[in-house]
């Protein structure tokens, strides 16, 4: 059982570099978010979707970007890597919006800008 | 701003006894709540859910909610030192547009000493 598959593990980019986050499930499941996690904090929403073509702002959208061409991928991108973009990266699916569906998280990325 | 805020840590408790994690919540239109653990490095993996008034008991673990108080808490009986982790409050919002979206507290560190 796959569940949510995050790529890369660990990436160690330079100031103004871009890279993307790749996230995919195997679940089926129509929602999609990327969130991230800094050092002793809890976890803040970047971007969601509900479904392939539908996509939307989370909490911390600024300096990055999403796509959600098929149900499985939800890619994240980041085109000017900022020492601020410095965190861990999790993505996360639940098959539906109903109240007593939990999220299932990926691994997660672990990025550094330098 | 929907706020879910924990009690600060960290947390220290000897092995044996009841650890107590709180959790409180501003938005009075929450619908359900989450209680994941997480190791160092790792990702958030679910341990409870709890969506009615009361408590609700799954082995050594019991979450307690008061939506009047909007207030949640998981006591950990038993305490191992394999319970040693952050453990994350989630919060998911009621209405048609919350979108299965969570808000997250910041995390309280237990640690479970022998």
């Amino acid at each position: 059982n796959a569940g949510v598959t995050q790529t890369p593990k660990f990436r160690i980019l330079k100031i103004g570099q871009s890279m993307t986050l790749q996230c995919a499930q195997d679940m089926n499941h129509n929602y999609m978010y990327w969130y991230r996690q800094d050092p002793g904090m809890g976890l803040k929403l970047i971007y969601y979707s509900v479904g392939a073509g539908i996509t939307d702002k989370g909490e911390v959208p600024n300096g990055y970007n999403v796509s959600r061409s098929t149900t499985e991928d939800f890619p994240l991108r980041l085109e000017l890597a900022a020492p601020s973009q410095t965190s861990v990266y999790f993505c996360a699916s639940t098959g539906t919006a109903d109240s007593n569906q939990p999220q299932h998280f990926g691994d997660g990325t672990r990025l550094s800008i330098l | 701003q929907k706020e879910v805020e924990q009690n600060s840590g960290p947390l220290s408790v000897p092995e044996g006894a009841i650890a107590s994690l709180n959790c409180t919540y501003s938005d009075r239109g929450s619908q359900s709540f989450f209680w994941y653990r997480q190791y160092s490095g790792k990702s958030p993996e679910l341990i409870m859910s709890i969506y009615s008034n009361g408590d609700k008991e799954d082995g050594r673990f019991t979450a307690q909610l008061n939506k009047a108080s909007q207030y949640v808490s998981l006591l950990i009986r038993d305490s191992q030192p394999s319970d040693s982790a952050t453990y994350l409050c989630a919060v998911r919002h009621g209405g048609g547009t919350s979108y299965g979206k969570l808000t997250f507290g910041q995390g309280t560190i237990l640690t479970v000493h022998p």
